[in-house]
């Protein structure tokens, strides 16, 4: 098992392109997560995906738009990159339950961006 | 708004040493409390907590939680270079599907 892999590993922007990072699962899970962590920040929820065919917003969802495509793969777009969007990003899944260690989240290797 | 606040920031220690790293939250409907260890890159879970007292540990780790003064300590006893990492505790909502970090404790330990 692969886990929850990421693509790319690194991308450089100019001010205003667009990009879509990409997330994929085979753990089967239900729910996914994208996070941007910030130097000193922690991780920062941008957008969640509960189940498939369903997205809210996190704590920082602007300029960021999300797809989740299926069960197995979370997608997250930059429309217009700006230089407050340079970050690392992580995807994340976990399988929601009532009890048990349900909530622990598996991270992916992250995306590192910069946006010039 | 959730929040959860780490202390100390960072911490520089020698191999052999004990740390107390320290977790404050104020999260909506809580439900549990996890600890995560972030090297180079993604986090890796340490541990999860949900009843208060009740320590977790393993091997030279563990931790409690404290849900009348809503705080989580993790300790490391006998620190090794290969405990040096950012350790990230987050808060967890009823529902499960939120989770709040915080800034996390940059560990540094010196051989």
């Amino acid at each position: 098992n692969a886990g929850v892999t990421q693509t790319p590993k690194f991308q450089v922007l100019k001010t205003g392109q667009s990009m879509t990072l990409q997330c994929a699962q085979d753990m089967n899970h239900n729910s996914m997560y994208w996070y941007r962590q910030d130097p000193g920040m922690g991780l920062r929820l941008i957008y969640y995906s509960a189940s498939e065919g369903t997205t809210d917003k996190g704590e920082v969802p602007n300029g960021y738009n999300v797809s989740r495509l299926n069960k197995r793969e979370f997608s997250l777009r930059l429309e217009s990159a700006a230089p407050s969007q340079t970050s690392v990003y992580f995807c994340a899944s976990s399988q929601i339950k009532t009890s048990g260690r349900a909530n622990e989240q598996f991270f992916g290797p992250g995306t590192r961006l910069t946006v010039l | 708004e959730d929040k959860v606040v780490q202390s100390p920031l960072s911490l520089v220690v020698h191999e052999g040493d004990t740390v107390t790293l320290n977790c404050s939250y104020e999260v909506t409907n809580f439900r549990s409390l996890l600890w995560y260890k972030q090297e180079k890159k993604a986090p890796t879970f340490l541990f999860m907590l949900t009843s208060s007292g009740i320590e977790k540990k393993s091997g030279r780790l563990s931790s409690i939680l404290d849900k009348k003064e809503l705080f989580s300590i993790l300790n490391i006893t006998a620190t090794q270079t290969g405990d040096s990492a950012v350790y990230l505790c987050a808060g967890v909502n009823n529902a499960g599907n939120m989770l709040t970090f915080g800034g996390g404790t940059r560990l540094m330990v010196k051989p």
